[in-house]
């Protein structure tokens, strides 16, 4: 067990609708970061917050959203769903300073249907 | 930004044979770099890291990796395959101050009996 609990572990929804993907980090983390892993994409960084202001931005889709709360908690939104978006959601969380270890949760497998 | 290769999709193995996985990296400063393993169905698990020091870094499973700036690798190793590691492999590269850890594109370790 990581400690990285990632919600729902499984969500089907359609093409047009609009979800949102949940991850609490390891106790202490101030890092949270969401990747998106399909078959044909590989594991692709989306962003990551550090203490709730963002840090990093990949390649994020601009319907796709996420925010860290100040319980450290992040959620990822994705909205205007399409065939596509289907892939494994994962988020990884890691500790201040030079420790960029990034412990990662079981994922979100997304099915857009 | 960072960047990280990994040239080889998909590498076969006879079990107990060695095993050595090529990574890459693109990165103008000194880089934090990593191997993760995921299981299928699974989040990925942190195999070993460099941040600094010696060059040639032990990991969990029997694995080790061995950083060369000269060339940009940071290849992984283990001289003795078992079943059990058949998965997929991905290399990491991040940044210090950003924590932005990219990806390579993972390869898929198929172990033969």
């Amino acid at each position: 067990d990581s400690g990285v609990t990632q919600t729902p572990k499984h969500l089907i929804t359609a093409t047009g609708q609009r979800v949102t993907l949940r991850c609490s980090p390891r106790s202490g983390d101030l890092s949270v970061y969401w990747y998106q892993q399909s078959l044909d994409q590989g594991l692709q960084f989306l962003i990551q917050y550090y203490n709730g202001e963002e840090r990093a931005k990949g390649n994020i889709l601009e319907r796709f959203s996420a925010q860290q709360f100040p319980d450290l908690h992040s959620e990822l939104n994705l909205s205007s769903l399409e065939l596509g978006d289907s892939a494994l959601y994962f988020c990884a969380s890691s500790g201040r300073g030079g420790n960029t270890e990034a412990f990662f949760g079981q994922g979100t497998r997304l099915t857009v249907v | 930004a960072q960047s990280v290769t990994q040239p080889d999709i998909h590498i076969t193995v006879s079990e107990g044979a060695s095993l050595e996985l090529r990574c890459n990296y693109s990165y103008g400063a000194t880089p934090y770099l990593f191997w993760y393993v995921q299981s299928p169905g699974q989040g990925l698990q942190l195999l070993l890291k460099y941040f600094s020091g010696d060059t040639l870094v032990q990991g969990i499973k029997g694995f080790e990796a061995e950083f060369k700036r000269s060339q940009s690798s940071f290849n992984l190793r283990k001289p003795s395959v078992h079943w059990s590691d058949a998965a997929e492999y991905f290399c990491a590269v991040a940044r210090y101050n950003n924590n932005d850890m990219r990806f390579g594109a993972g390869t898929r370790l198929t172990v033969k009996p």
